[in-house]
């Protein structure tokens, strides 16, 4: 099945450092959605961005929707331990709901002691 | 806790044998959502079901089958196992049909390993 294209796969940073991922597909999506995966756990919801070139922050999180709508990104500033984990991107087409969301392909997140 | 919940954890088994995955939504959720998670993977999308009807079907194979009961738990049930059906089944839930934006709360997940 298709999945969004998520860059990059994997991240080491050191505490402290600023993290940007992105997420890209080839056709339009009307709602992207950021989650975060811990290990052994289900994702869970960061960020929604229902509207192209939304700037939405979470916290030390802040996502955008891609003017384009074929695209999002989510950086985290300041990065703490407890950031560690898989960051999942997923797009949703239909504005009219019973739409499933197609997820990214994850960038796993490391800090570097 | 998303208030999601899902038995069992882990589940062990053998080529060619079925298994049952049970998921509970959260309280007042209306949908349940199942996906497949194989190894350094995305979430791929297997099938809802909105108040105990088939909402939406994706990438599901005809040996899976699921269904939603009265009480609004579900069940994803796998037959004539294969090897590389071993991965994690996250089941989610959502208020209503899933309308745009709507937010899907993942339960922990059934670690399947298909030996």
């Amino acid at each position: 099945g298709q999945q969004l294209n998520q860059s990059p796969q994997s991240m080491f940073i050191q505490e402290g450092e600023d993290v940007s991922m992105n997420c890209t597909s080839s056709s339009i999506f009307n709602t992207w959605l950021w989650y975060k995966q811990d290990p052994g756990e289900g994702p869970v919801l960061l960020i929604a961005l229902y509207k192209a070139g939304e700037l939405t922050s979470n916290g030390r999180l802040t996502a955008q929707f891609g003017i384009t709508r074929k695209d999002s990104f989510l950086n985290i500033s300041a990065s703490i331990p407890s950031d560690v984990g898989i960051y999942f991107c997923a797009g949703q087409r239909s504005n009219f709901g019973n739409e499933k969301l197609t997820f990214g392909t994850g960038t796993r997140l490391t800090i570097i002691p | 806790d998303s208030g999601v919940t899902q038995t069992p954890k882990h589940l062990i088994t053998a080529t060619g044998q079925r298994v049952t995955l049970r998921c509970s939504p959260r309280s007042g959720d209306l949908s349940v959502y199942w996906y497949q998670q194989s190894l350094d993977q995305g979430l791929q999308f297997l099938i809802q079901y909105y108040n105990g009807e088939e909402r939406a079907k994706g990438n599901i194979l005809e040996r899976f089958s699921a269904q939603q009961f009265p009480d609004l738990h579900s069940e994803l049930n796998l037959s004539s196992l294969e090897l590389g059906d071993s991965a994690l089944y996250f089941c989610a839930s959502s208020l209503t049909s899933g309308r745009a934006g709507e937010t899907q709360y993942f339960g922990p997940g059934t670690r399947l390993l298909v030996l």
